[in-house]
């Protein structure tokens, strides 16, 4: 089946500093990929995108670049602040599904 | 403009008892999605609708859980003689016809089985 590995956190960060959160994926046909994010006391929120190999999504800074070869969706960004502080999922569509699966989300805390 | 809303945002309930769970989609959305997100877990699937159609059930764990969009807007999930394994926060997400990959989540329901 389908499915999604994330790092496991939670990660701990100074503001400005590098950000990697590692996501693997498994799937049985193309699939689209995405980065959900859910602050403390709200819903989940796309972040950012990627329909297609070698495809780079982006967004408030985010980045992450579907990587066909390697089956990664890795997010980045280059100088995190303290209101990234959040739960970020990695996550999955293939084909003409139309159901999200997840992975089990990277709690990030990113200290002053 | 409003987004999806759910409610309630926490019930509990004693083991044996059943429950209803709200969600209103986004206006115009024809896809609704519910999702169950355990403690420390991404979202599961449960079941999806397109309009009141429900096109996709297999994620409901058993045939305790029921769901249905009646007039293709409003949908409730039901579940029947609670266990305690059914404590979790269930999520509801609605996309456009256009957009369908772009899922807008509600907050979620918390529900605690005693």
């Amino acid at each position: 089946g389908d499915s999604v590995t994330q790092m496991e956190g939670p990660v701990t960060l100074s503001e400005e500093a590098f950000l990697t959160i590692n996501c693997t994926y498994t799937a049985t046909g193309y699939p689209s990929l995405f980065w959900y994010v859910q602050y403390p006391g709200e819903g989940l929120q796309l972040l950012l995108k990627a329909t297609k190999a070698d495809d780079k999504g982006s967004n408030k800074g985010f980045e992450a670049t579907y990587r066909k070869e390697t089956t990664s969706f890795h997010l980045e960004k280059g100088s995190v602040q303290v209101s990234d502080s959040a739960v970020y999922f990695c996550a999955l569509i293939v084909g003409s599904a139309r159901q999200l699966t997840f992975g089990s989300g990277t709690q990030l805390t990113v200290l002053p | 403009g409003a987004g999806v809303s759910q409610s309630p945002r926490y019930k509990v309930a004693k083991r044996g008892q059943d429950v209803a769970l709200r969600c209103d989609p986004i206006s115009g959305h024809v896809s609704l999605f519910w999702y169950q997100q355990a403690l420390g877990q991404g979202p599961e699937f449960l079941t999806y609708f397109q309009n009141e159609a429900q096109l996709d059930k297999s994620g409901l764990p058993s045939d305790r859980f029921f769901a249905e969009r009646p007039e293709g807007s409003v949908s409730t999930l039901k579940i029947q003689r609670t266990q305690q394994e059914d404590s979790a926060v269930y999520l509801c997400a609605s996309s456009s016809q256009d957009r369908a990959y772009e899922q807008f989540f509600g907050p979620g329901t918390r529900l605690t089985v005693l």
